[in-house]
C-alpha cells in the first residue's frame, strides 16, 4: 500500500468544522483512500472511503484532490466525541492489512 | 447485530506465562486481521485469516506468536514465555469475505490490554 502524509495534530473549537488533510502523492489508480479513527482506550473505527468522487456520510465528508494525490477528512461540527486520532489510509485491490501511520491527533476544545 | 468481541479486556501475565486472546468476528464475517499498539506508538498489523487459513502473516513475530481461525469458535492469537516487551493493546478486526477489495471496511474490537510483569 502506498504512504500517506498527515499532519501531527490539529485543533478546533466545539462546533467548528475541521478540515483534516493526506498527502498521498504515489497512489496508484487502484488505491481507495479510507479514513479511521481511533478514540482514547478504544480500537480504531471506520470513517468514511472513496476511490475518485467526493463521498458524504453521517459522519464527515471526504474531498478528493482532481488528481487524487491529497484528500481532505471535514468534520462539519466538531464535537468532544470527535477527539481522536485519525488515520488517512490507502489500500489497494487486496483485502488484507490496513496499514496505518501516526494519524492527526484532532483536539476539540470547548 | 453484536459487533467484533474480545476477550479478556485486561490480561495480566508473568513473564515465561503464555497469553491467549480471544476474539469474535462479527456475524457473518469470515475474515480476522489482528492488530498490536505498543505504548506510545501506531498500530501495527500482525496477521490476517480466514476461516482454518492464515492468508498473510507478515507482520508476525517469528517466534513465540501464532494465530488461529478454527471453523467453529473464535480467533485466538497465542503468546508463548511473554515477555515485558510484548505488553501492549491488541487489537482483533473482522471483514466480510465478498465485495470490492477497495471498499473492504474492517470493523475493530475494543481490544485486549496485556500486562507482562
Amino acid at each position: 500500500d502506498a504512504k500517506t502524509t498527515q499532519p501531527n495534530s490539529m485543533e478546533s473549537n466545539e462546533e467548528e468544522p475541521v478540515h483534516l488533510p493526506c498527502n498521498h502523492s504515489t497512489i496508484s489508480g487502484t488505491d481507495y483512500i479510507h479514513w479511521y479513527r481511533q478514540l482514547p482506550s478504544q480500537g480504531p473505527e471506520y470513517v468514511i472511503h472513496g476511490l475518485t468522487s467526493n463521498v458524504n456520510n453521517r459522519m464527515a465528508s471526504l474531498a478528493i484532490a482532481e488528481d487524487r494525490k491529497s484528500s481532505t477528512l471535514i468534520l462539519h461540527r466538531a464535537t468532544l466525541r470527535d477527539a481522536a486520532v485519525y488515520y488517512c489510509i490507502l489500500r489497494d485491490s487486496s483485502w488484507g492489512k490496513l496499514q496505518f501511520g501516526a494519524g492527526t491527533q484532532v483536539v476539540v476544545t470547548p | 447485530n453484536a459487533g467484533v468481541m474480545q476477550n479478556p479486556r485486561h490480561l495480566v501475565r508473568r513473564r515465561g506465562q503464555e497469553a491467549r486472546l480471544r476474539c469474535s468476528p462479527m456475524k457473518g464475517h469470515s475474515h480476522v486481521y489482528w492488530y498490536r499498539q505498543l505504548p506510545e506508538e501506531g498500530l501495527k498489523f500482525m496477521v490476517y485469516l480466514q476461516k482454518e487459513n492464515i492468508i498473510d502473516e507478515s507482520g508476525m513475530p517469528k517466534e513465540r506468536f501464532s494465530a488461529e481461525f478454527p471453523k467453529e469458535g473464535p480467533s485466538i492469537l497465542r503468546i508463548q514465555q511473554v515477555v515485558r516487551g510484548d505488553s501492549a493493546a491488541y487489537f482483533c478486526a473482522s471483514s466480510q469475505g465478498y465485495g470490492s477489495r477497495g471498499n473492504n471496511e474492517q470493523f475493530f474490537g475494543p481490544g485486549t490490554r496485556l500486562t507482562v510483569l
